[in-house]
């Protein structure tokens, strides 16, 4: 069972289209991270919301973390082709002293002219 | 400043072998951690070292291993290589102990292994 599921899958929509993917859990978190991964390269951390109902803004990206902090939405307003990419949400776990970054099952999106 | 380097960047192995990724983080971060990323599993967290010493571990069998050097350069090594290995291996880097929601993990562009 994965403690992150992420839906969609796979999105692929054309230039200017809005989008919303989201990451649920039926555990609570203290905070939960965005990540963009990019072909050929590492994840990006995008963003860390901490406070439930947490709304956060980057530019045409919008982040939300829901109420209860088990899950959140990320809605990207007028997608361009540079959105493309893999988005993964993750919270940290920790055990004792030791933490770990748990991802979510990722979502893939493809932006086309 | 330069960000996390991974060596090599493509590697091909053949069953039964084993391999050695290496990691450079970032000049200051003390943390490495390694995880490998499938189509099938996604990404999942291998290990994380701080100050040359394991602080974690991921469930992986035995043949995954790794270490980190004093100057915080961290190996990771896969021995008797199965078909399954076959991944994606990322690194990432932080100041502090890894995985933590107020210290950014740095990733690496990660080290395409290829097992035949």
């Amino acid at each position: 069972t994965q403690l992150l599921e992420q839906s969609p899958q796979f999105l692929s929509i054309q230039e200017g289209e809005n989008l919303t993917v989201y990451c649920n859990s039926s555990s609570v978190f203290s905070s939960l991270q965005w990540y963009r991964q990019e072909p050929g390269e590492g994840p990006v951390l995008l963003v860390t919301v901490v406070t439930g109902g947490e709304v956060k803004k980057l530019k045409r990206l919008t982040f939300q973390f829901g109420d209860a902090r088990k899950d959140s939405s990320l809605h990207i307003t007028a997608a361009q082709p540079g959105d493309t990419g893999l988005y993964l949400c993750a919270v940290v776990e920790r055990t004792g002293t030791a933490s770990k970054l748990t991802f979510g099952t990722g979502t893939r999106l493809q932006v086309t002219l | 400043k330069a960000g996390v380097t991974q060596t090599p960047r493509y590697l091909i192995k053949t069953r039964g072998q084993q391999v050695t990724l290496s990691c450079s983080p970032i000049s200051g971060h003390r943390s490495v951690s390694w995880y490998q990323q499938t189509p099938g599993q996604g990404l999942q967290f291998l290990f994380e070292y701080f100050s040359e010493t394991q602080r974690n571990k991921g469930n992986f069998p035995g043949r995954f291993s790794g270490r980190q050097f004093s100057n915080s350069r961290s190996e990771m090594n896969v021995s008797t290589l199965e078909l399954g290995d076959s991944a994606l291996y990322l690194c990432a880097s932080s100041r502090l102990a890894g995985g933590t929601s107020t210290d950014t993990q740095y990733f690496g562009p990660g080290t395409r292994l290829t097992v035949l």
